[in-house]
C-alpha cells in the first residue's frame, strides 16, 4: 500500500544552521508529494509541493526536489530561524482507493534555539 | 478572507454523549475531509466528501458520521461508539479530488472525553 516514511524527531538545530528532514514513500502510480507545517495549536499549512518526478517545490526558504529514483522527497532550508520551530509533515496523494487522500508521514518537530 | 473555519476551538464530552462538529469553507471547494490528529503520529483520514450529497468513509471511520447538505459545510459527529474520541481535529477542503490538488486546513478542534 501507499505510505510516507520521514525521520522521526525531535530535530534541535542552531539558528542559521542547516536543515534537512527526510523523507522517503511508496506508492502506486504517480503521487504528487507535500510538505506541511503545523505550529502549536494550529492546523496545518502548506509549505510546498510537487506533482511530477524531478519538480523542485519552494516556499520561504525551503526546498524539497520529488526524486522518483530514490522514491524521496526530502525539506532543505539553508539557514533556519527560531521561527521555523514547528512539526513539519511529509505526505503524498495518489489516484485510486480514497481519491484524492492525503497519505502522512508522522511528522518531524524541529525546534531552532537562538 | 476565504477560508476554513471550524467550531469550537475546544470541546469537552462526558462519556456516552454525541458531539458535532463544524466545518465551513467558502473557498468554493468542492471536495471536504476530516482527519484525527494523535499525539506523534501523523495524521488519519476518518470521512472525505466529493461532492454535495456523497460521503465516503476513510482509514477510520467507525464511530464517526457526517453529512454533506451544503457544499460549504461539512459537519463531522463523534458518536459514543467511538471508544477513544480524545483527539484533535481537523477539517481539510480542495477543489476537487485530483491528485494533484492542495488539501487547505482549518484550525482544528481538540476534543477532550471527560
Amino acid at each position: 500500500g501507499n505510505s510516507v516514511t520521514q525521520m522521526e524527531g525531535p530535530v534541535t538545530l542552531s539558528e542559521e544552521a542547516f536543515l534537512t528532514i527526510n523523507c522517503t514513500y511508496t506508492a502506486t502510480g504517480y503521487p504528487s508529494l507535500f510538505w506541511y507545517v503545523q505550529y502549536p495549536g494550529e492546523g496545518l499549512q502548506l509549505l510546498l509541493k510537487a506533482t511530477k518526478a524531478d519538480d523542485k517545490g519552494s516556499n520561504k526558504g525551503f526546498e524539497a526536489t520529488y526524486r522518483k529514483e530514490t522514491t524521496s522527497f526530502h525539506l532543505e532550508k539553508g539557514s533556519v530561524q527560531v521561527s521555523d520551530s514547528a512539526v513539519y509533515f511529509c505526505a503524498l496523494s495518489t489516484i485510486g482507493g480514497s481519491q484524492g487522500n492525503l497519505i502522512f508521514g508522522k511528522g518531524t518537530k524541529l525546534s531552532v534555539k537562538p | 478572507d476565504g477560508g476554513i473555519t471550524q467550531s469550537p476551538k475546544y470541546l469537552f464530552r462526558k462519556e456516552g454523549q454525541n458531539v458535532t462538529l463544524s466545518c465551513e469553507q467558502n473557498l468554493n471547494h468542492d471536495a471536504m475531509y476530516w482527519y484525527r490528529q494523535d499525539p506523534g503520529q501523523g495524521l488519519r483520514l476518518i470521512y472525505y466528501s466529493q461532492i454535495v450529497n456523497d460521503f465516503q468513509k476513510g482509514d477510520i471511520a467507525e464511530g464517526y458520521s457526517v453529512s454533506r447538505e451544503k457544499k460549504e459545510s461539512f459537519p463531522l459527529t463523534v458518536t459514543s461508539a467511538q471508544k477513544n474520541p480524545t483527539a484533535f481535529y481537523l477539517c481539510a477542503s480542495s477543489m476537487g479530488g485530483a491528485r494533484t490538488d492542495t488539501q487547505y486546513f482549518g484550525p482544528g478542534t481538540r476534543l477532550t472525553v471527560l
